[in-house]
């Protein structure tokens, strides 16, 4: 298995341009989710899933929008890039929303100038 | 301001040399979970706890939750480099969302 993957690992964007965040595993896991790690505030939920077709809003929701097509795939997707979103972006998932065992992707690292 | 405030944000220290990292909270939480950072990966978790006053050890790390559920820390006996890294701790509440800490990053000097 490879587990959760993400791409791009390196990204860099100029104010107000579009992009998608691709994240897959192939754990069959119905909870995923997307965190961003920025220095001395650690992770942030962006956005999660319970299930393929189901969405909803993490803690700083704003300016990300997800989709859940499919049970393999969570795309996080950035509709107008700001400076305030360069960070390190974390997919993460686990087998249902009371499983203890996550698993994190390699992370993609965003910088938006 | 954040849920869970993890101490020292630093610490390095010598091969040999125990330390120990701290995470607090004025929240209860139901579960409590401690990750390893390596730089450029996704963190990797190391235990989960569950019950208040629980000690869990793996190899030279100990874990403990704090009786009433609000705390934890993770102690390492006779650090190694290996152990270098960005430790995380992450409570979980009724609604199964994580709270993480800002982490502590150690460093451990051959």
């Amino acid at each position: 298995n490879a587990g959760v993957t993400q791409t791009p690992k390196f990204q860099v964007l100029k104010t107000g341009q579009s992009m998608t965040l691709q994240c897959a595993q192939d754990m069959n896991h119905e909870y995923m989710s997307w965190y961003r790690q920025d220095p001395g505030m650690g992770l942030r939920l962006i956005h999660y899933s319970v299930g393929a077709g189901i969405t909803d809003q993490g803690e700083v929701p704003n300016g990300y929008n997800v989709s859940r097509s499919t049970t393999e795939d969570f795309p996080l997707r950035l509709l107008s890039a700001a400076p305030s979103q360069t960070s390190v972006y974390f997919c993460a998932s686990r087998a249902e929303s009371g499983s203890p065992e996550q698993y994190f992707g390699p992370g993609t690292r965003l910088t938006v100038t | 301001t954040q849920l869970l405030e993890q101490s020292p944000q630093f610490l390095s220290i010598q091969e040999g040399e125990n330390l120990t990292v701290y995470c607090n909270s004025s929240s209860v939480f139901s579960s409590l979970q401690w990750y390893r950072q390596e730089p450029g990966e996704g963190p990797v978790l190391l235990v989960t706890v569950v019950t208040g006053g629980e000690v869990k050890k793996l190899k030279r790390l100990t874990f403990q939750f704090g009786d009433a559920r609000k705390d934890s820390s993770l102690h390492i006996t006779a650090a190694q480099p290996g152990d270098t890294g960005l430790y995380l701790c992450a409570g979980r509440s009724n609604d199964y969302k994580l709270s993480f800490g800002a982490g502590t990053t150690v460093t451990v000097r051959a």
